[in-house]
């Protein structure tokens, strides 16, 4: 299993902003998975996209893969106060599915 | 949707007791994972398993076991707990396939002083 490296650690904007957060890892995949995570409580799945798409939508989240740069980003449009919370991504590799998760991405939406 | 409920939001336990933190999915899924969080270093993974009495070691599963007797319940145990296990305590189970991911517990905070 391979941990996802979340960039930047933290980021902070305005409300309608966009935010755009990226994770890097190391080896084939097959599948990279985003999650988020209110403060104190547990992860929430936001998305999965597999090894073979480039591309996703789920309302107001686009999630890009590059396999070639080995690399994802999420990008949160039009930002709202509630989606601060901390950002997680997780690479799936090898046959056991297992997540290994990275330190995250620190949103605060100022309102 | 899968349900998985951890049984405690909040434990306060005592240095040299056994911890039990219990974790129940409601989808009869076979993986199971127990990770721990802290601040600056993300999640870890303690224990999985892949079905009923199988177990298999995460990155950090010195100072703790796990129970599988029950395809629905997934216990993580600290044999006898130190102050460097106070953490946050999450239990996950994958959804059915597709796109669904992990489905997370809210997470056992527990305190060990």
């Amino acid at each position: 299993s391979q941990q996802g490296e979340e960039d930047p650690q933290a980021l902070s904007i305005q409300e309608g902003e966009n935010a755009t957060m990226n994770c890097s890892y190391k080896t084939s995949i097959n599948n990279l998975q985003w999650y988020r995570q209110n403060s104190g409580r547990g992860l929430v799945h936001l998305i999965l996209i597999r090894s073979n798409e480039r591309e996703k939508h789920s309302g107001r989240l686009r999630v890009t893969l590059d396999t070639s740069k080995k690399s994802s980003s999420l990008l949160i449009t039009a930002s709202r106060a509630a989606d601060t919370a901390s950002y997680f991504c997780a690479p799936e590799s090898g046959s056991q599915g297992n997540l290994i998760f990275g330190k995250g991405t620190k949103l605060s939406v100022k309102p | 949707d899968v349900k998985v409920t951890q049984s405690s939001r909040y434990l306060v336990k005592r240095t040299g007791e056994k911890v039990f933190l219990e974790c129940v999915q409601d989808m009869d899924h076979e993986n199971m994972f127990w990770y721990r969080q802290d601040p600056g270093l993300g999640l870890r993974l303690i224990y999985f398993s892949y079905d009923v009495k199988m177990k298999e070691k995460g990155d950090i599963p010195e100072g703790y076991s796990v129970s599988r007797e029950k395809k629905e319940r997934f216990s993580l145990i600290l044999e006898s707990a130190s102050t460097n296990q106070t953490s946050m305590y999450l239990c996950a189970t994958p959804g059915a396939g597709g796109s669904y991911g992990y489905t997370f517990g809210s997470g056992t905070r527990l305190t060990v002083v």
